[in-house]
Parts: C-alpha cells; sequence; structure tokens
C-alpha cells in the first residue's frame, strides 16, 4: 500500500497472480506515455508505450491502459513471475524543442512471491 | 550490440570536490540524456545533449555541466560537491534519426556516488 518519506509503495502478489500498478501524472499536455522497469543495480528498462490517441495497448503479458480524463495510467502484469520482482516508473512525456524529454514518477515496487 | 556503457559503476568523494562521470550510448544512437536518482525516487532529468549542444536542461544548478563529443559519448562534470549530490547518475541514449522511435530511452546501469 501507499507510504510516506523515503520508502516506496509496494505491491506484493503471489507468483501467478496478476498485477496492477496504477501512476498519476500532472501534465494534461503530455502525449506519449512509458513504463520502464528498474531491477536492483541496473538502469530503467522499457517495457512498453502508449500514446495519448489510444486508451489501451497491450503487449506480451503486459497491458497499459490510460485514462486522460482523470491522467490516469495502469500498467498489468499478467500471470506474474519472480523476475517481475522490481521497481516500475510511469513516465510522461511531452515534446520539448525537438525532443522528449521524460518525467518520471515516484515508482511502485514490486513484490512476486514464490 | 553494446547496450548504454557508464563508468565507474561506483565513486565516492568528499564535499567540495568536482567529479567526472563518463557515458557511451548505444549504437547508433546520437543523443545523450543525464538523470540524477536519489535513493527511492524516480530519475530526475539533468539534462540532453545532441549534436555536441546542449538541447534541454531540468531544474540543476550551474555546478552541474557536461558534454558531448563528435562520437556521440558524454560526460557529466559536478563541481563544488555536496552531500545531497550523493545519488545514482544515470546515462539514457536515443536516437533522433527520421523514422525511429526516438522518444524511447535506453539507460546505462549508472554510476553510483557517494559524496561524505
Amino acid at each position: 500500500g501507499e507510504s510516506v518519506g523515503l520508502h516506496l509503495p509496494t505491491l506484493s502478489v503471489q507468483e501467478g497472480d496478476n498485477s496492477i500498478i496504477n501512476c498519476a501524472y500532472s501534465n494534461s499536455a503530455s502525449d506519449y506515455f512509458i513504463w520502464y522497469k528498474q531491477e536492483s543495480g541496473k538502469g530503467p528498462q522499457f517495457i512498453i508505450d502508449i500514446r495519448s490517441n489510444m486508451d489501451k495497448r497491450q503487449g506480451q503479458r503486459v497491458t497499459v491502459l490510460l485514462n486522460k480524463t482523470v491522467k490516469h495510467l495502469s500498467l498489468q502484469i499478467a500471470a506474474t513471475q519472480p523476475g517481475d520482482s522490481a521497481v516500475y516508473f510511469c513516465a510522461e512525456n511531452m515534446e520539448r524543442g525537438g525532443s522528449y524529454i521524460p518525467t518520471f514518477g515516484r515508482g511502485t515496487s514490486l513484490i512476486v512471491h514464490p | 550490440d553494446a547496450g548504454v556503457t557508464q563508468s565507474p559503476t561506483h565513486l565516492i568523494k568528499t564535499r567540495g570536490q568536482q567529479v567526472t562521470l563518463r557515458c557511451s550510448p548505444k549504437s547508433g544512437h546520437d543523443t545523450v540524456s543525464w538523470y540524477q536518482q536519489a535513493l527511492g525516487q524516480g530519475p530526475q532529468f539533468i539534462f540532453q545533449y545532441y549534436e555536441e549542444e546542449e538541447r534541454q536542461r531540468g531544474n540543476f544548478p550551474d555546478r552541474f555541466s557536461g558534454h558531448q563529443f563528435p562520437n556521440y559519448s558524454s560526460e557529466l562534470n559536478v563541481n563544488a560537491l555536496l552531500l545531497g549530490d550523493s545519488a545514482l547518475y544515470l546515462c539514457a541514449s536515443s536516437s533522433s534519426r527520421r523514422g525511429s522511435t526516438n522518444e524511447k530511452l535506453f539507460f546505462g546501469s549508472g554510476t553510483q556516488l557517494s559524496v561524505l
């Protein structure tokens, strides 16, 4: 659940369950969104993206949902595996000066119990 | 095909010192961005380099500066280090070429900087 200070929001699930990680973004002008996965000791790794003209996009075992009305993103992971344990970040993007500069959220720690 | 590489992996400095971090982008990428990630936080954008020039900058003081070389590699310099500069510094590369998904960043594993 939610927590304050330095502690990341944490989601604990059992192996095989479905996981849903939520994210609220701040800028209504953002038009491109990315989910990243960051494992311990590594940099963030691209998982899936979605543009603002879509409300759903599916990948392999992952689905991203976008609700622009309430500025909310979610990442659904099907049949969660221990290897999915990591911190997940959503990033909102808005084009500035010809390039996209993602703004990262705080992250959610996913813990998968075998 | 090598991904984004950063050096060193770990670094310990004392307050007031200066540090230089290095990054080689993924093959085929020409744009390098630097991020600071404090413990328990998401990466915060420092600046982006393209064509050897700083193209965008986040909310970081002038103590943070950078450089991009003709081979697209990049350096991040931090002067007058403060305790609060202790963080993981991430380099990310992307491509500006037409038709590429230049919004997708590929990150290195970062340099863990500790300021004592």
